[in-house]
């Protein structure tokens, strides 16, 4: 069965810092998709994942993934207010089905 | 295009009651999916349909239906409500599978269910 955890679960942090958010899964898979969560709003497709050693880039954040330790890293740079959210990541477990972890909840300070 | 929209956003039923929600999409997917979530849980799949006139269980399908008469919609349907689906109420669409491909799903607004 496959098991994704997210660490950490709540992150409180400094505008302008740098910091990770972790990934971990359980069985083995190519797919790992990175989702964004305004509070009591929908979600938003991110960075989808497609190898080993993929990398993807979109302004202040940085998604990688790395197959043999089945683990993906979410980086922010220099993180401002905006970026605010709760961050899912999820990863194929069939054909049709994603798994998804319990969220990383990420508030920004000014 | 609208995307995926979900009706209705908010609904508070009593123990014993039941309800449908609809899920509408315009994008042409083929896959749909209803997730619920809850509190420090994340999403949780309860049914997903891989085209008009299929649907098939997910993780936590137990006291729910669903049915795809046509492509567009996906209907939830709760028979007899419980405390215990009290939750936020998620509807995606998709092109394709998730993993055999890389399709993104796209989700719809939500409707938070309270059952009393």
């Amino acid at each position: 069965e496959l098991k994704v955890e997210q660490n950490p679960l709540f992150l409180s942090m400094q505008e302008g810092k740098n910091y990770t958010i972790y990934c971990n899964y359980s069985t083995t898979s190519d797919r790992l998709y990175w989702y964004r969560q305004d509070p009591g709003k929908s979600l938003e497709s991110l960075f989808v994942l497609l190898s080993n050693g993929a990398v993807k880039q979109e302004g202040r954040l940085m998604a990688s993934l790395d197959t043999k330790a089945r683990l993906s890293t979410l980086h922010i740079t220099a993180a401002v207010h905006d970026l605010s959210a709760t961050y899912f990541c999820a990863v194929g477990d069939s054909n049709y089905q994603l798994i998804w972890g319990a969220g990383t909840k990420l508030i920004i300070k000014p | 295009n609208a995307g995926v929209t979900q009706t209705p956003k908010f609904r508070v039923l009593k123990t014993g009651q039941s309800m449908t929600l609809l899920c509408a999409q315009d994008m042409n997917h083929e896959y749909m999916y209803w997730y619920r979530q809850d509190p420090g849980m994340g999403l949780r799949l309860i049914h997903y349909s891989v085209g008009e006139g299929t649907t098939a269980k997910g993780e936590v399908p137990d006291g729910y239906n669903v049915s795809r008469l046509k492509k567009q919609n996906f209907l939830l349907g709760l028979e007899s409500a419980a405390p215990s689906q009290t939750s936020v109420y998620f509807c995606a669409s998709s092109r394709g599978p998730p993993v055999t491909r890389h399709y993104e799903q796209y989700f719809g607004p939500g409707t938070r269910l309270t059952v009393t």
